[in-house]
């Protein structure tokens, strides 16, 4: 089944411990990207992947990192995660450029930071 | 930067009814935009998208309309049901794809 994966899907953490969220995808797509949702903001977009060893920021990369070492996985990773960071967050994929193709959402991760 | 502007916030109808969701964008270079329905619990997930060679786009009860000289473009859902109830994103894409805050429909019966 073609699908993109995240875990953890539930994360509560404390202020400054290192957190890592992954992200994968088995549909060969090369675009790769993560967004965070909070209410009343929609969806923003934290970091984008072009292909592997592709990444450039999004609109609210801010605290947050990305490494795109193989075309399948694209993990988030919060170094000193701060409550401001609790949050919805979803990773996407799609087949070429994610502003003009569908983009495949994985289940989300919900992270609290307390 | 594009900016996406989705009204209303929140919409309730009958169903049987139809919802009428609407967005405007500011970047002229835009050119698809694509709407996504997100049910409790799950990510988004694209219904239906138009680009800006086509001015309307159709898909059984549901159907996109595109303006581009006004830079807006709407959902249309015919009538409604139970199931339709969700949060409804709208987009515009360019450079990179930029998503309106979101729409949460809920249909009674």
């Amino acid at each position: 089944e073609a699908q993109v994966t995240q875990n953890p899907r539930y994360l509560i953490t404390v202020t400054g411990k290192k957190l890592t969220v992954t992200c994968s995808q088995n549909m060969n797509h090369e675009y790769m990207s993560w967004y965070r949702q909070d209410p009343g903001l929609g969806l923003r977009q934290i970091y984008y992947s072009m292909n592997v060893e592709v990444t450039d920021k999004g609109d609210v990369p801010e605290g947050y990192k990305v490494s795109r070492k193989e075309k399948r996985n694209f993990p988030l990773i919060l170094e000193s995660p701060s409550p401001n960071q609790t949050s919805l967050y979803f990773c996407a994929s799609s087949l070429g450029s994610g502003s003009f193709n569908e983009q495949y959402f994985g289940p989300g991760t919900r992270l609290t930071v307390t | 930067g594009e900016n996406v502007e989705q009204h209303p916030s929140t919409l309730s109808v009958q169903e049987g009814d139809s919802a009428v969701i609407k967005c405007t964008y500011s970047d002229s270079a835009s050119n698809y935009f694509p709407w996504y329905k997100q049910e409790l619990g799950k990510g988004p997930q694209l219904i239906i998208d138009i680009r800006s060679n086509v001015g309307e786009k159709k898909d059984q009860r549901i159907a996109v309309t595109l303006n581009k000289t006004a830079k807006h473009f709407s959902l249309h859902i015919t009538e409604t049901q139970p199931e339709d109830s969700a949060v409804y994103f709208c987009a515009a894409g360019g450079t990179a794809l930029i998503f309106g805050k979101g729409t949460t429909l809920s249909v009674s019966s």
